[in-house]
């Protein structure tokens, strides 16, 4: 299957401060999906990306799919606390990788 | 409303002891699945199934049975449990594969600890 890296594992942030996570595939990726998952939740689907090049946006989040599909970020601006959890992509066919995920907590 | 549910949600158990986590969908996907989740792993998917009777192994199947007899349900079978498998776990559910851009809908999880 589609293997993806994640970094950075933990990202710490003053409330206010910008965040941004990136995951890296060795292969062209078909699209790729992004979730968010609050502590103690389950994993909730944010977006998909598919186009070369592709940005999105929700509100403080931009999504970013490279112009090879190799990679992808997620930035948010200006955190707030309501941010707070892990941010992981997930990428493959009909089985399904994610990333390690990247963990953010704020610092209010 | 549009869920997916998973029980028990915890379960504490001894080494060998068989047990089945159930996962029921009722939003009519034809997609679900199974993932683990332990800490700096992220989920890996255990099983995945593309409709009734179909299932195929994902990542870290070893130790694992399912079965996908009627759509909605997807039942996690662990025949004999070992501490190794001790976990959160999450089924999930989509119209199709979310590597084909479905969107992947999870159940609350399920926290099994084998001692």
């Amino acid at each position: 299957g589609q293997q993806v890296m994640q970094i950075p594992q933990y990202q710490h942030v003053q409330e206010g401060e910008d965040f941004t996570t990136y995951c890296n595939s060795s292969t062209t990726l078909s699209n790729i999906q992004w979730y968010k998952q609050r502590p103690g939740g389950h994993p909730v689907f944010l977006i998909q990306l598919v186009k070369s090049g592709e940005v999105k946006k929700q509100k403080r989040l931009t999504f970013q799919f490279g112009e090879a599909k190799k990679n992808s970020s997620l930035h948010i601006t200006a955190t707030q606390t309501t941010d707070v959890g892990t941010y992981f992509c997930a990428v493959g066919n009909e089985k399904l990788t994610f990333g390690t995920g990247t963990r953010l907590t704020i610092i209010p | 409303e549009a869920q997916v549910t998973q029980n028990p949600r915890y379960l504490i158990t001894v080494t060998g002891k068989k047990l089945t986590v159930t996962c029921s969908q009722n939003m009519n996907h034809e997609y679900m699945s199974w993932y683990r989740q332990d800490p700096g792993l992220g989920l890996r998917q255990i099983y995945y199934s593309m409709n009734v009777e179909v299932t195929d192994k994902g990542d870290v199947p070893e130790g694992y049975k399912v079965s996908r007899k009627e759509k909605r349900n997807f039942p996690l079978i662990l025949e004999s449990p070992s501490p190794n498998q001790t976990s959160l776990y999450f089924c999930a559910s989509s119209l199709g594969s979310g590597g084909y851009g479905y969107e992947q809908y999870f159940g609350p999880g399920t926290r099994l600890t084998v001692t």
